[in-house]
This record gives C-alpha cells, structure tokens and sequence, in this order.
C-alpha cells in the first residue's frame, strides 16, 4: 500500500506570494491533517479535513487555508507569503475515525521564502 | 490549550545500552498518544501508540509506559542502535477526534 505523498518536495518563493502545497492520503483514509514544522518549533497543527469538511483548525492566520477533494486529497494555500512562513509543511492521514485515528506522516514540503 | 512537552531536548547513549525519552502531557483528556520518529529529511514516523486504557505496550525493541496519576509517557528503546538516532515526538490526542498536540522533540544520538 503507497503511503502519503506531497508534492513538490522542494518550493522557493518571494515574499507576498502564494503557494499552493498538495497531498495525497494513504488508499482509504478520509482524514488529512497538515502541520508547520519549524526548528525549535516542533509541529504545529494548522488544521484537518475529513470528508471534504474542515474538521480542526489550529491558531494559524486567515493567510493558511486548505481544502479536501471527494478523492480525500488535500491541498493547503499560503496566500501573502512571509520570511516566517518558511517551514516543512507535513500532512497526515488516518482513518479519521474513533478508534482509528492513528497518523501517518509523508515526507514534507521544504518550503523557502526569500 | 493542550501541550506536550519533553524533558530533555538531547540524549546522547552508547551503542547497545538502551535509551528512555520522556514526555509530560498536560491534558487529563487525552486518551491516545503516538510517539513518532524523524530522521533528517524525512517526515515523522510512526513507532507506537498506547491508549488511555493502557499502562505498557510493547512492540520491536521498544515499549511505550503510561503514567496518567502524573501524565508522563516514555519511550523505551532497547539496544539501541546508530539507526535509531533521530528526534523523537510524542504526541496526545482524544481518540474522538482528529487534533494531536505534539512537543518540541527529543534528539538521540547513537554513540558507537
């Protein structure tokens, strides 16, 4: 069974503009929780989707906004980037439900915002 | 709201002794927790879970123990290996729902 995947891996961008960072759930979990890692950070939990509704949300400005396809895709946008908002961007799937709530990591988004 | 925090931010052990990573958690709520491992470059791993239900699980090489009366979880490594350095998070949820809460990690580093 293919795990998360998230592309790109790698993003460089400008300050003030967007972004848009996708991810791709393991075959059958309609959840995806999307975190900001930063150095010294840890992960911090921007917000999860399951079943196409925002289900979470962590304390994140209105500039972090995500969405979730019938497929269980996901996508996370970053509008007005900022130097701050340079970070590995990780997503999570799981089941979503209780009992089955256990998450599994892709490998990230490196993003880079100059 | 919710936070997990570990006592140490660096563990150095010698190859083949084992390892203990410690984690507080401050919600008396939580009722499942992970602890995941991260390798450079890599997004976090999944190691093992324990639920609330729960006072030890083990799995390969490692186990997982559960205070509530203190809220303290641990991660028992044995015979640790070079492979096994990396940082450690452990993580709290409520099994009702989807939001973990994660600390800021503990970095192992394997000595040989």
């Amino acid at each position: 069974k293919a795990g998360v995947t998230q592309t790109p891996r790698y993003l460089i961008k400008t300050r003030g503009q967007q972004v848009t960072l996708s991810c791709s759930p393991i075959s059958g979990h309609r959840s995806v929780s999307w975190y900001q890692q930063t150095p010294g950070q840890g992960l911090q939990f921007l917000f999860e989707y399951f079943s196409e509704t925002q289900r979470n949300k962590g304390n994140f400005p209105g500039r972090f906004s995500g969405r979730q396809f019938s497929n269980s895709r996901s996508e996370m946008n970053v509008s007005t980037l900022e130097l701050g908002d340079s970070a590995l961007y990780l997503c999570a799937s799981s089941w979503g439900l209780a009992g089955g709530i256990e998450q599994f990591f892709g490998p990230g988004t490196r993003l880079t915002v100059l | 709201g919710e936070s997990v925090g570990l006592h140490l931010p660096t563990l150095s052990v010698q190859e083949g002794d084992n390892s203990i990573i410690n984690c507080a958690y401050s919600n008396s709520a939580s009722d499942y927790f992970i602890w995941y491992k991260q390798e450079s470059g890599k997004g976090p791993q999944f190691i093992i879970d324990i639920r609330s239900n729960m006072d030890k699980r083990q799995g390969q090489r490692v186990t997982v123990l559960l205070n509530k009366t203190v809220k303290h979880l641990s991660l028992q490594i044995a015979a640790t290996q070079p492979g096994d350095s990396a940082v450690y998070f452990c993580a709290e949820a409520m099994n009702t729902g989807n939001q973990f809460y994660f600390g800021t990690g503990t970095s192992l580093t394997v000595i040989p």
